[in-house]
């Protein structure tokens, strides 16, 4: 079945360590996306990225980075510079059609806590 | 940005009846789109309706969009326990091009037995 992976669905992070958090997706998209959810609260696009080998800060992009070296590939890493990691992280995928957004297919997304 | 927002915040109803969710937004829009999120899992695609369009349906959902009050309602008739999510409407700005969606915080529905 196609869909999106993220793992894992639980991590800690450190005080001072980077983190990487994975979303593969075989649904042949060309876009991908990373939202960030704090509890009761939307979702936060962090970054996004409409072809391979080019991504865009979203509103929440300080403290994150990500790489897009393949279609099906869109890790985030969570970096020390992110004062407040702890939250739900979400990983999406689209097609590219004219102007306008398409539908998005969601992972299930990672848990992110501070030991 | 520009934002999506529910209404109300919270919602709760017997099974069989009928609930209502609004979202406003403030800009312009391509299209609106309404997604469910179970707890602890990511968002599901409900429907999309596009700003030329007034009223659309899929099985028991029927969302409306009136781009002059710049609103959208998502009804979800003879509601089941199963139903039991928060929903959200998510927004692109008209001719941005930049394939991002603006969601709002969400309508957390429970549909008790």
């Amino acid at each position: 079945d196609g869909g999106i992976t993220q793992s894992p669905k639980y991590l800690f992070r450190k005080e001072g360590q980077n983190v990487t958090l994975s979303c593969e997706q075989n649904l042949n998209h060309d876009a991908m996306y990373w939202y960030r959810q704090d509890p009761g609260q939307g979702l936060r696009l962090i970054y996004y990225s409409q072809i391979v080998n080019d991504f865009q800060k979203g509103d929440i992009a300080e403290g994150y980075s990500v790489s897009r070296e393949k279609k099906e590939s869109f890790p985030l890493t969570v970096t020390s510079a992110q004062k407040n990691p702890t939250a739900f992280y979400l990983c999406a995928s689209s097609i590219r059609e004219g102007w306008s957004n398409q539908p998005q297919h969601f992972g299930d997304g990672t848990r992110l806590s501070i030991l | 940005s520009q934002q999506g927002e529910e209404d109300p915040q919270a919602l709760s109803i017997q099974e069989g009846e009928n609930a209502t969710m609004n979202c406003s937004y403030k800009t312009s829009i391509n299209n609106l789109q309404w997604y469910r999120q179970n707890s602890g899992r990511g968002l599901v695609h409900l429907i999309l309706i596009r700003s030329n369009e007034r009223e659309k349906h899929s099985g028991r959902l029927r969302v409306t969009l009136d781009t002059s009050k710049k609103s959208s309602s998502l009804l979800i008739t003879a509601s089941r326990a199963a139903d039991t999510a928060s929903y959200f409407c998510a927004t692109d700005a008209a001719g941005a091009g930049s394939y991002q969606l603006t969601f709002g915080k969400g309508t957390k529905l429970s549909v008790i037995p």
